[in-house]
């Protein structure tokens, strides 16, 4: 079936511009979480839904960044007046619910100049 | 403290058996062990897990020892698509233990 699959798979912008990035989840799964990875780094959570609701924004570096998802299904992450620092490759990942194994999408590389 | 240990990196020949290694000494009762794969320029791909049985599915076996302690990944016939960092982590499956959180992982190269 489908994996987790995200747009757009590269992003460079101008520092100053805000930037969106979708991630369409696998079918039937309730939970979706973003991740950033930055090079030759870690994870960093980001944000966790649950349905269309974020019980968990903790990870989100700063109020320049807000994520939303409607229907259950598709999100979309923001990034307000973008810096240099925020250049990293953002994961949303998906699971069945918080209990199960999460499904990653094969990312966005955000370049800021 | 990091809750898993891994060797830094190992090398398969092609069409033979992977054999990853993982040490989780302190791993709690209600622990999962997780493998996860990131083949470079993607992102993290989910593998396996078991609790205390061994477990195999389409892409690998997991092989725990009867005290927990350990466990290996077992990739039966190992392809040059394979290459990739490995991660082992323990985890609770709750609510509260979502965030994962990858260690260095062992840099599996795959020789042809």
């Amino acid at each position: 079936g489908a994996g987790v699959s995200q747009s757009p798979s590269n992003k460079v912008t101008e520092k100053g511009k805000d930037v969106e990035l979708r991630c369409d989840p696998i079918s039937g799964h309730t939970a979706l979480y973003w991740y950033r990875q930055s090079l030759g780094q870690g994870l960093e959570f980001l944000i966790y839904f649950q349905g269309n609701s974020a019980p968990d924004k903790s990870g989100l570096p700063s109020d320049r960044f807000s994520a939303e998802r409607t229907g259950g299904s598709v999100s979309t992450l923001t990034i307000q007046r973008t810096q240099q620092e925020d250049s990293a490759v953002y994961l949303c990942a998906s699971s069945f619910g918080v209990f199960y194994e999460q499904y990653f999408g094969p990312g966005t590389r955000l370049t800021v100049t | 403290d990091a809750k898993t240990t891994q060797p830094t990196s190992m090398d398969c020949a092609e069409g033979r058996a992977a054999n990853l290694p993982c040490n989780h000494s302190t791993i709690s009762g209600n622990e999962y062990v997780y493998w996860y794969r990131q083949i470079h320029s993607q992102g993290p791909q989910y593998i396996i897990h078991g609790l205390k049985n061994n477990e195999t599915n389409e892409m690998a076996s997991l092989i725990i020892t009867e005290d927990r302690k350990s466990s290996t990944l077992i990739l039966p016939h190992a392809t040059l698509r394979d290459t990739a960092v490995y991660y082992c982590i323990v985890r609770v499956t709750s609510s509260n233990d979502y965030k994962l959180s990858f260690g260095a992982g062992t840099t599996v190269t795959v020789r042809a």
